[in-house]
């Protein structure tokens, strides 16, 4: 069964400093997505970042970068530069390709909070 | 370009009347997804369509959830007769079908349901 686990209930950080949120997962899958997710307060989901699990670079979006450990199944999101308005619940996922159905599977988030 | 539309935002009801979600996805995207997001439970996927046909159903709770996805922009979920502990955000989401693991999936901005 494919899981994904978010240890992180909570996290703060200071305007202007980087920060680092966990995600490990577990599949069997050979071959599999990991996303990452922003929900502010407003309520809407934010596609942020994606990396495949055969991709050989981390991937990279702006201030998001993902520290891709594949033996260790840890997909952490690296926020640099914080600031104010990356105060949101972030959530991991990962999609595999053993059941064919598209179906993203959640962790179940991280409280981040950017301290002026 | 537009992203997936929800319609209604918000909805209050008594228990025991019925419920109809609606989406609109993005245009070209040839997959749609129904989540459910509660704090007990976190995100969860309800149904997903594959070119309008439903290929995943697993997780809708039970007979009074359906859903439909008459053509490529449309797909109702329903609920009848509701009920309180239905409470809850609906997602809808789509993705483009481009084979692999990186199909991203875009979320509308949710329905908030709250049954009384």
């Amino acid at each position: 069964a494919q899981k994904i686990t978010q240890t992180q209930p909570g996290m703060f950080v200071q305007e202007k400093e980087a920060v680092t949120l966990d995600c490990t997962y577990d599949t069997s899958d050979p071959s599999y997505g990991l996303f990452w997710y922003k929900q502010p307060s407003s309520g809407e989901m934010i596609f942020l970042i994606y990396q495949g699990s055969y991709d050989q670079q981390n991937a990279t979006e702006g201030r998001y970068s993902l520290n891709f450990q594949k033996a260790r199944k840890s997909a952490n999101l690296v926020i640099s530069a914080s600031q104010l308005g990356d105060s949101a619940m972030y959530f991991c996922a990962m999609r595999g390709t053993s059941s064919n159905t598209g179906k993203l599977i959640f962790g179940q988030g991280t409280t981040l909070q950017v301290k002026p | 370009d537009a992203g997936v539309i929800q319609s209604p935002r918000h909805e209050v009801t008594e228990m025991g009347q019925e419920v109809t979600l609606r989406c609109k996805p993005i245009s070209g995207h040839n997959s749609l997804f129904w989540y459910r997001q509660t704090m007990m439970r976190g995100l969860e996927l309800l149904i997903y369509f594959n070119n309008n046909v439903p290929i995943d159903d697993s997780g809708m709770p039970e007979d009074r959830f359906s859903a439909k996805m008459p053509n490529a922009s449309f797909s109702t979920l329903k609920i009848q007769p509701s009920e309180p502990r239905d409470s809850a955000v609906y997602f809808c989401a789509s993705s483009p079908v481009t084979g692999g693991t990186q199909e991203t999936q875009y979320f509308g901005p949710g329905t908030r349901l709250l049954v009384l």
